[in-house]
């Protein structure tokens, strides 16, 4: 069974305060693996899709990179408007199932 | 205007009611989803269709109905609304590429909030 779990639930940082999420995953080949953000009672907001071991993508202070086992999304430097909750999904390989998605990182950054 | 478009976007209702949640889109998608999001577990799939003559259940299928008028059109039904399904419901779309770098990505309504009372 596909599975995707993130770490931690929740995150606090000051501003200007790097750190990393976590998102761990299992699944029967992987077609892509996707990083969205969520605003409090919003609809999630597509970042990135990575596809293969090694692989980077960056947007502005984001930074999401890719192993065999787990994707990390690394923020630089964050302000105050980076405060939202993270969520990671995966595809497998058919492409004929819908994406599973991890439960999120709630990241609050503080001025 | 917005791609995925819910309708409506708040609704209280009472137990036992009908009530309806549409979706439409104009990203001329062929896939659309049904998810509902409650706090601590994440966005869970209820009900998903890859073409107008497609329709599958999710992982928490049971009390919904679905049913796809168009290829831009997506509703979701409660025939007897129960106070846990009180939740906020997110409609979604994709397109699968084909490719090296084939993708699926979901594309996501604003979401509609609904209390069962």
């Amino acid at each position: 069974e596909d599975q995707v779990t993130q770490s931690p639930e929740a995150l606090r940082l000051q501003e200007g305060e790097s750190s990393s999420l976590n998102c761990s995953y299992t699944v029967s080949g992987l077609r892509g693996l996707f990083w969205y953000r969520q605003d409090p009672g919003k609809g999630p907001e597509f970042l990135f899709t990575l596809y293969s071991a090694g692989e980077e993508k960056e947007k502005e202070r984001l930074k999401a990179t890719l192993t065999k086992k787990e994707s990390f999304l690394h923020i630089t430097a964050p302000k105050p408007e980076d405060s939202a909750t993270y969520l990671c999904a995966v595809q497998a390989a058919s492409g004929n199932t819908p994406l599973v998605f991890g439960k999120g990182t709630r990241l609050s950054v503080i001025a | 205007d917005a791609d995925v478009t819910q309708t409506p976007r708040n609704r209280i209702t009472k137990t036992g009611k009908r009530i309806m949640l549409e979706c439409s889109q104009t990203k001329g998608h062929d896939r659309m989803y049904w998810y509902r999001q409650d706090p601590g577990l994440g966005l869970r799939l209820i009900y998903y269709s890859f073409d107008v003559k497609d329709i599958n259940k999710g992982e928490i299928s049971d009390g919904y109905s679905v049913s796809r008028q168009a290829q831009a059109k997506f509703s979701l039904s409660l025939e007897s609304a129960i106070p846990n399904q009180t939740a906020l419901y997110f409609c979604a779309t994709s397109d699968p590429t084909s490719g090296i770098t084939s993708t699926d990505t979901q594309y996501f309504g604003p979401g509609t909030r609904l209390t069962v009372l």
